[in-house]
């Protein structure tokens, strides 16, 4: 069965702080691991893909990456608007998506 | 703008009405999904939809039921709903059905509260 978990559950940060969000994975047959924001009361918001182990993509102060184990999703020099919960997805053999229960991120002024 | 509006954004609902969710996307995609957010767990697929035709039902509850008479249209039809139904409801939509890595977008949600 595929599995996602999101770590820390949780995350604080002063502005400017950089920090990674990580997202561990069990999958069959990668197909493709996602990322997401969303925002309170709103859907999450669509962000990354990635494919395979060493693809990197970025995205103004967001950068993902992936092993065969693990995403992680650094956040370099964050402001208090990037502050919202971070979603990761996996999608297998099993064509279905799996998501985490996400990071909630903080960034304090 | 995500290109998958839902309506309404709010409803509340006794347990004993019937009510309707709608969805409809304007990016030309072939699937749509249900799915339900509920606190402090991961989102739940309930339905999917590949070219109007059903194809995956995750084990949800009769008082929840989905229709999709067109590849822009989708609605999730509640009736009898149960307090433990309250959450946000997702609709999303990708180009093909989500099985060769294609992106899942994201309406704004449903905010659903059964009293």
């Amino acid at each position: 069965e595929d599995q996602v978990t999101q770590s820390p559950e949780a995350l604080r940060l002063q502005e400017g702080e950089s920090s990674s969000l990580n997202c561990s994975y069990t999958v069959s047959g990668l197909r493709g691991l996602f990322w997401y924001r969303q925002d309170p009361g709103k859907g999450p918001e669509f962000l990354f893909t990635l494919y395979s182990a060493g693809e990197e993509k970025e995205k103004e102060r967001l950068k993902a990456t992936l092993t065969k184990k693990e995403s992680f999703l650094h956040i370099t020099a964050p402001k208090p608007e990037d502050s919202a919960t971070y979603l990761c997805a996996v999608q297998g053999g099993s064509e279905k998506l799996v998501f985490g229960k996400g990071t909630k991120l903080t960034v304090n002024p | 703008e995500t290109g998958v509006t839902q309506t309404p954004r709010h409803l509340v609902m006794g347990m004993t009405n019937k009510k309707s969710l709608k969805c409809e996307q304007h990016l030309g995609h072939n699937a749509m999904y249900w799915y339900k957010q509920s606190a402090k767990k991961p989102l739940e697929l309930m339905f999917v939809y590949s070219l109007e035709e059903r194809v995956e039902n995750n084990s949800v509850p009769s008082r929840f039921s989905p229709e999709c008479p067109n590849s822009s249209h989708l609605f999730l039809h509640l009736h009898t709903l149960q307090p433990e139904d309250s959450a946000l409801y997702l609709c999303a939509s990708s180009q093909d059905r989500a099985g060769s890595g294609n992106t899942i977008y994201f309406g704004e949600g449903s905010w659903l509260t059964v009293v």
